[in-house]
């Protein structure tokens, strides 16, 4: 079956830290993979998505690479602000009609 | 060029009442799916739905829960006799028919948080 796996959090960084944000997955077939973010009382927004394998995504300098032999898709940035505090999802979607979606970290970013 | 669309943004209810939340896909897309965050978990599958059809309903309590996407007009999703366990953040996603894969990468709206009181 499909399934995602995401680091726990919350993850407490301080500004200009390296974040890395952990996410594997379970799939048949050839998912693409995404990442949300939901930020303090706001809904969901796409962060970024890689359709197949060795993709990197990128976006407001949050990267991540599909890669199919370890099953990963983690996120990463180089210099997190304040402003990036947020909840950070996961997502696979498998080329039906059901997105398989973590369990979200938190990130903490502190001044 | 708006997107999927929901409203309202927040609601309150008293136990017993009845939930109402709206869901107005992009223009032109004639699938909708509704998901639910339940407070610090990740959001879940609740119900598939194309022009006046269910196509699955596999991820909604069978009780008290219901969900409409009529020929005209937005897509509902209803819940009567709300409890404090149905308080948590619903999604609608859309997407579009097409004629060559059978499913396409949906989009988001930005949620309706229910609060049962």
């Amino acid at each position: 079956g499909n399934s995602v796996t995401q680091m726990e959090g919350p993850v407490t960084l301080s500004e200009e830290a390296f974040l890395t944000i952990n996410c594997t997955y379970t799939a048949t077939g050839y998912p693409s993979l995404f990442w949300y973010v939901q930020y303090p009382g706001e809904g969901l927004q796409l962060l970024l998505k890689a359709t197949k394998a060795d993709d990197k995504g990128s976006n407001k300098g949050f990267e991540a690479t599909y890669r199919k032999e370890t099953t990963s898709f983690h996120l990463e940035k180089g210099s997190v602000q304040v402003s990036d505090s947020a909840v950070y999802f996961c997502a696979l979607w498998p080329g039906t009609y059901k997105y398989i979606f973590g369990t979200g970290t938190r990130l903490k970013v502190l001044a | 060029n708006a997107g999927v669309m929901q409203n309202p943004r927040h609601l309150v209810r008293r136990r017993g009442q009845e939930a109402r939340l709206r869901c107005s896909p992009v223009k032109g897309h004639s699938h909708v799916y509704w998901y639910r965050q339940l407070p610090e978990e990740g959001l879940k599958f609740m119900v598939y739905l194309q022009k006046e059809n269910i196509i699955d309903e596999s991820g909604m309590p069978k009780e008290r829960f219901s969900a409409e996407f009529p020929k005209e007009g937005p897509s509902i999703l209803r819940i009567q006799q709300v409890v404090r366990g149905d308080s948590a953040a619903y999604f609608c996603a859309s997407s579009p028919q097409t004629s060559g894969q059978l499913y396409t990468e949906a989009f988001f709206g930005q949620g309706t948080r229910l609060t049962v009181v």
